[in-house]
């Protein structure tokens, strides 16, 4: 099966841009969703699809992709975007199957 | 509003089974694929399969075939998942989550309302 890696840990300064990445053979075909996670919570769907967002996540939160290659780029930080962010996709093998990321831990300083 | 509701956390020994409940309400059931997915404690979300409620197909993860059975009840609007012989890497909170997907230029699968999540606990 694919697997999707991602940084461990990003940190950015409050206000400031951050920028998260995916990589694996699956983002080659599928495009990449994002989910933050908060500790003792659900994950809640950020980005999905080419770069889109779901009614009520702030615009700060926006998607790119490119090769094997999906990003998450959160654009003037905000405390509460401090969290864990996990990509996810479609597995590329044949299979059916899906596939997170390993998980950016974000820390906002 | 859109919301999936799961049942309540449970405690097992090794080799029992545990069986997980997600009712769904706020939408049309049999439209969107119910996914199910864990999280061992301080570890990432793992896919372990899905269902689709309309005709009852479903697909695992090849780590779980054999151990999960995926069902659901389309007059209750309620998804199961049954996970079998546990043993305590199985220790983890289960989420149920609905799944969508769409195409531009590529494809792409998304889980847009997910549960709150039912811990298990696997312990001698």
């Amino acid at each position: 099966s694919s697997e999707l890696t991602q940084d461990p840990v990003v940190s950015v300064a409050l206000g400031q841009a951050v920028r998260i990445t995916c990589q694996g053979d699956s983002l080659r075909s599928y495009y990449a969703s994002w989910y933050q996670q908060k500790p003792g919570q659900a994950p809640v769907l950020v980005i999905y699809g080419e770069n889109n967002r779901p009614s009520g996540i702030p615009d700060r939160f926006s998607g790119s992709s490119s090769g094997d290659t999906a990003s998450l780029t959160i654009t003037g930080a905000q405390a509460e975007d401090e969290a864990d962010y996990y990509c996810h996709s479609r597995d590329s093998s044949g299979d059916h199957s899906y596939v997170f990321g390993t998980g950016t831990k974000v820390t906002v300083l | 509003q859109v919301q999936l509701v799961q049942s309540g956390a449970e405690v097992k020994k090794p080799g029992a089974s545990v069986k997980i409940s997600c009712e769904a309400s706020g939408y049309t059931f049999s439209s969107y694929y119910i996914h199910w997915v864990r999280q061992a404690p301080g570890q990432g979300p793992e896919w372990m399969g899905m269902i689709n409620p309309s005709g009852g197909s479903t697909k695992s993860a090849q780590k779980f075939q054999g151990r999960v059975t995926l069902t659901r009840d389309m007059v209750m609007d309620v998804a199961y998942m049954d996970l079998s012989s546990l043993r305590s890497e199985d220790t983890a909170v289960y989420y149920c989550a609905r799944g969508r997907g769409g195409s531009s230029l590529y494809y792409y699968y998304y889980m847009d309302v997910w549960g709150r999540g039912t811990t298990v606990t696997v312990s001698s």
